[in-house]
């Protein structure tokens, strides 16, 4: 089976913290997508990557920043934490291609600064 | 621009009912169109898709009909269960590159037995 792997379900942090959330795709997928997901507000594009090394920004970037090194991993990078950083995150991934599936998606991490 | 509507929730049904999400979408050219649930807890999972005028996805009962004189791709199913309880996401794909998804904002449905 595909899969998109969040390296955690939970996470606990405190304010000022420098973040990594992992991601990691097993499909040979192009692009990549980082999500935030809060109640009332739906999802939330907060960057994506569409090759390795190559990122653009979504609706939400300010206070984050990514990184993708290698084709199947992106990581997300909350540079200091703050409260209101405090959600669920989805990472996910689509191919660009004929024969496009729409994106596939990690079971997230819920991310709590405290 | 590109966007979605669908229909708010949340939506309480009795088991065995029948259900209707409603999804309309304006955007350039003919978009492929999904339809995403998310359990609780969990990620989203791709319930659905079509990829061209009058095309019916369907899957574990659901189903959804790209409808291009309407711009519409309303879900619906049968009879629903207890474990049909999620939040549903209509997404149809955007115009502008790399088919990224447009998402709407979600409608939970609650079965209740």
């Amino acid at each position: 089976d595909v899969k998109v792997t969040q390296s955690s379900r939970y996470l606990v942090k405190r304010t000022g913290e420098k973040v990594f959330l992992e991601c990691v795709q097993d499909m040979d997928h192009e692009n990549m997508f980082w999500y935030r997901q809060d109640p009332g507000l739906g999802l939330r594009l907060i960057y994506f990557s569409y090759d390795v090394k190559m990122k653009e920004k979504g609706d939400i970037p300010e206070g984050y920043s990514v990184s993708r090194e290698k084709k199947e991993r992106f990581s997300l990078i909350l540079e200091s934490a703050s409260t209101n950083q405090t959600s669920m995150y989805l990472c996910a991934s689509s191919s660009t291609g004929a024969g496009y599936g729409g994106y596939t998606f990690g079971s997230g991490t819920r991310l709590t600064v405290v | 621009g590109d966007s979605v509507t669908q229909m708010e929730g949340p939506v309480t049904l009795s088991e065995e009912a029948f259900l209707t999400i409603n999804c309309t979408y304006t955007a350039t050219g003919y978009p492929s169109l999904f339809w995403y649930v998310q359990y609780p807890g969990e990620g989203l999972q791709l319930l659905l898709k079509a990829t061209k005028a009058d095309d019916k996805g369907s899957n574990k009962g659901f189903e959804a009909t790209y409808r291009k004189e309407t711009t519409s791709f309303h879900l619906e199913k049968g009879s629903v269960q207890v474990s049909d309880s999620a939040v549903y996401f209509c997404a149809p794909s955007f115009s502008g590159g790399y088919n990224k998804l447009i998402f709407g904002a979600g409608t939970r449905l609650a079965v209740h037995p």
